[in-house]
């Protein structure tokens, strides 16, 4: 089974500043790893996803996010953060040898940025 | 917008109650999955459909019940009301069976039990 860990609960960012969200993961195969986001009273929205190749990605409205095989890693990355980014943030993962496995999602960051 | 749609946006019920959420997905996705999303539970994976059949069961009570109709549309039926059934319900489409393939979702459906 897989598993996803988000182990901040909210991350507190002014404008400008390099904006981060950790995640780490739990998979018996090999990972296909997810980023959404979801603004108030909204559905999620897909980021970026990882599923094979150069291990950072790129996204949108700026972001990236790198994947670390050895320290099953993938956190979320925006270099200048806005005050628009500020959201819940979700990172979710799915074992890449099973089609029809779900889509683990972690428990969600609250970024808050500040002006 | 992602192309998917939810209806209600909104829904106020009585414990005990029976209600339908319906989700229209994409035009061309034959994936429909359904979440539940509460402040204690955070988002949790209920069942996912594709192409009419049912493929992966999550934490959906045995209260609730869903199916994919022959033009992909689904309903999402939950009965016997409770209040900690109060949620935001979320109905989300991909082109395939999972994989790869990232998930679209809709507005979500908020549940209101009283």
């Amino acid at each position: 089974a897989q598993s996803v860990a988000q182990p901040e609960d909210q991350v507190n960012v002014a404008e400008g500043n390099p904006l981060t969200v950790k995640c780490t993961y739990s998979v018996s195969g090999n990972p296909y790893l997810f980023w959404y986001v979801q603004y108030p009273n909204r559905g999620l929205q897909f980021l970026l996803k990882y599923i094979t190749g150069d291990n950072l990605v790129k996204g949108s409205y700026g972001f990236e996010a790198e994947f670390n095989k050895s320290q099953t890693s993938f956190h979320l990355k925006k270099p200048s953060a806005l005050v628009s980014d500020s959201a819940l943030y979700f990172c979710a993962v799915r074992d890449g040898r099973d089609s029809w496995g779900k889509l683990q999602f972690g428990a969600g960051t609250q970024v808050v940025v500040t002006p | 917008d992602s192309g998917v749609t939810q209806t209600p946006k909104h829904l106020i019920t009585a414990t005990g109650q029976r209600v339908t959420l319906r989700c229209s997905p994409r035009s061309g996705d034959l994936s429909v999955y359904w979440y539940q999303q509460s402040l204690d539970q955070g988002l949790q994976f209920l069942i996912h459909y594709y192409n009419g059949e049912e493929r992966a069961k999550g934490n959906i009570l045995e209260r609730f019940s869903a199916q994919q109709f022959p033009d992909l549309h689904s309903e999402l039926n939950l009965s016997s009301l409770e209040l900690g059934d109060s949620a935001l319900y979320f109905c989300a489409s991909s082109p395939g069976p999972g994989g790869y393939n990232e998930q679209f979702f809709g507005p979500g459906t908020r549940l209101t039990v009283l």
